[in-house]
């Protein structure tokens, strides 16, 4: 069965300060990792994984895929109030030709104090 | 990114009604859509991909006869919970893609009284 873990679950922390969070996956005919932020509503899109090693760089957020590991982090620096959300980490997987479908964590719900 | 719409973002409904869910593509036709389901504090749960023109393609233990898929149009998708009951209640998402990246509905949650 496929598998992705997400952790930690929850995450309070004050502002300025600098979060790791984990993603690891256990799945078949694994393809690239998706993270994203989900506020209120819909997940937002933040980065998509495809090759081991190289750094994505967006803002504050930056995150890194280990294929050998089976794993991924996203790191926030000098976090805001506006980065409490639910930060969502999903392996995309081909499922039969060119279908394919995402397997998503539990999600890891952060919250920064002012 | 591209932008997928979805209608309505929430609906109360009597038990034993069926409620209708809609999901758009504004800017692309998407041969593919994707529908999820979310219970508080859980993670999204993929019940089933759209295929335009085709049957969709449920995941084990979603009902095909509760849960209708209709994806006529390349920019349309439908979702019908039939005889919805109150266990049937929570946060349906749906999503489209443009390459690899999967774009997400603002969701529609849905309550069964």
């Amino acid at each position: 069965e496929d598998k992705v873990v997400q952790s930690p679950l929850s995450l309070v922390v004050h502002e300025g300060d600098t979060v790791t969070l984990n993603c690891s996956y256990e799945v078949t005919n694994f393809r690239s990792l998706l993270w994203y932020k989900q506020e209120k509503k819909a997940p937002t899109f933040l980065f998509m994984l495809t090759s081991s090693g190289i750094e994505k760089k967006s803002g504050r957020l930056s995150s890194i895929l280990d294929k050998k590991e089976l794993s991924s982090i996203l790191n926030i620096t000098a976090t805001q109030t506006g980065d409490s959300a639910i930060y969502l980490c999903a392996a995309l997987l081909t499922s039969g030709g060119s279908n394919y479908k995402l397997t998503f964590g539990k999600g890891t719900l952060l919250t920064v104090n002012p | 990114g591209a932008v997928v719409s979805q209608h309505p973002s929430w609906v109360i409904c009597k038990s034993g009604t069926s409620v209708k869910i809609e999901c758009r593509s504004l800017d692309f036709q998407a041969t593919t859509m994707f529908w999820y389901r979310q219970f508080p504090k859980q993670s999204l749960m993929l019940m089933a991909t759209s295929n335009e023109g085709s049957k969709a393609t449920y995941e084990q233990g979603v009902e095909k006869d509760k849960f209708l898929i209709n994806h006529a149009s390349l920019t349309l998708s439908t979702l019908t919970v039939t005889s919805a009951h109150p266990e049937d209640s929570s946060f349906y998402i749906c999503s489209s893609h443009q390459g690899n990246i999967q774009y997400f509905g603002a969701g529609t949650r849905l309550s069964v009284l």
